[in-house]
């Protein structure tokens, strides 16, 4: 069955740390996202990738890097962990990126101290 | 300014109906989809919807009026397992066409 795996499903990172959140997923599909959900806020997306070995930032990119070494691959980097990064992160995939559905992971609790 | 926009809850009795809306304005529409979330877990894909008018699913409907920005999902016959937040996203259009612009999600309880 097509998935998208997202690990770890929970961490908790120390101020000023480095945290690598990592999605793999089956779909054979070449759009990827990463977006963080808050309450209050919804889904709002960090970047996403429409092929390997490129990334392009979504709405709210400022504190996190991404990278798609390949197709199944993609992973979002928090360089210096902040506070405010404290949130839910869902990976998703989708197919030509047109008119298909979102398959989401699911998800990885970040608590940042 | 640019958004997708939904109440933040509804609340309803079981063996009636829900409506959850939605209204949005974004530069560019490539149609608009609905997600169901339950508590602690991920969206999970309802309906997808690009033409106006109203689109019977059955248990679940969609309703568009791009004129007016508008869309609303119909839920019939409640159940108390379809207490979840439901998630309404516009894909925009353009270059980065399958980007979605998520709502902040409405959620729904359901009364016995």
């Amino acid at each position: 069955e097509a998935a998208v795996t997202q690990s770890p499903r929970s961490k908790v990172a120390v101020t000023g740390g480095k945290v690598t959140l990592s999605c793999h997923q089956t779909n054979n599909h070449d759009y990827m996202y990463w977006y963080r959900q808050d309450t209050g806020h919804g889904l709002r997306l960090i970047h996403y990738s429409y092929v390997a070995d490129s990334t392009e930032k979504g709405d709210i990119p400022d504190g996190y890097k991404a990278s798609r070494p390949s197709q199944e691959n993609f992973s979002l980097i928090l360089e210096l962990a902040s506070l405010s990064q404290t949130a839910v992160y869902f990976c998703a995939s989708s197919d030509e990126g047109r008119n298909s559905d979102y398959t989401f992971g699911s998800g990885t609790r970040l608590l940042v101290i | 300014g640019q958004g997708v926009e939904q109440p933040a809850k509804l609340m309803s009795v079981e063996g009636t109906f829900a409506r959850v809306n939605c209204t949005y304005s974004t530069s560019g529409f490539n149609g608009l989809s609905w997600y169901q979330q339950r508590e602690g877990q991920a969206p999970v894909f309802l309906s997808y919807v690009v033409l106006d008018g109203l689109k019977d699913s059955g248990h679940f409907s969609t309703f568009l009026s791009r004129s007016n920005g508008y869309s609303y999902l119909l839920l019939t016959e409640l159940q108390i397992k379809d207490s979840a937040s439901y998630l309404c996203a516009v894909r925009d259009q353009g270059y980065n066409q399958g980007k979605l612009i998520f709502g902040q999600g409405t959620k729904l309880s359901i009364k016995p």
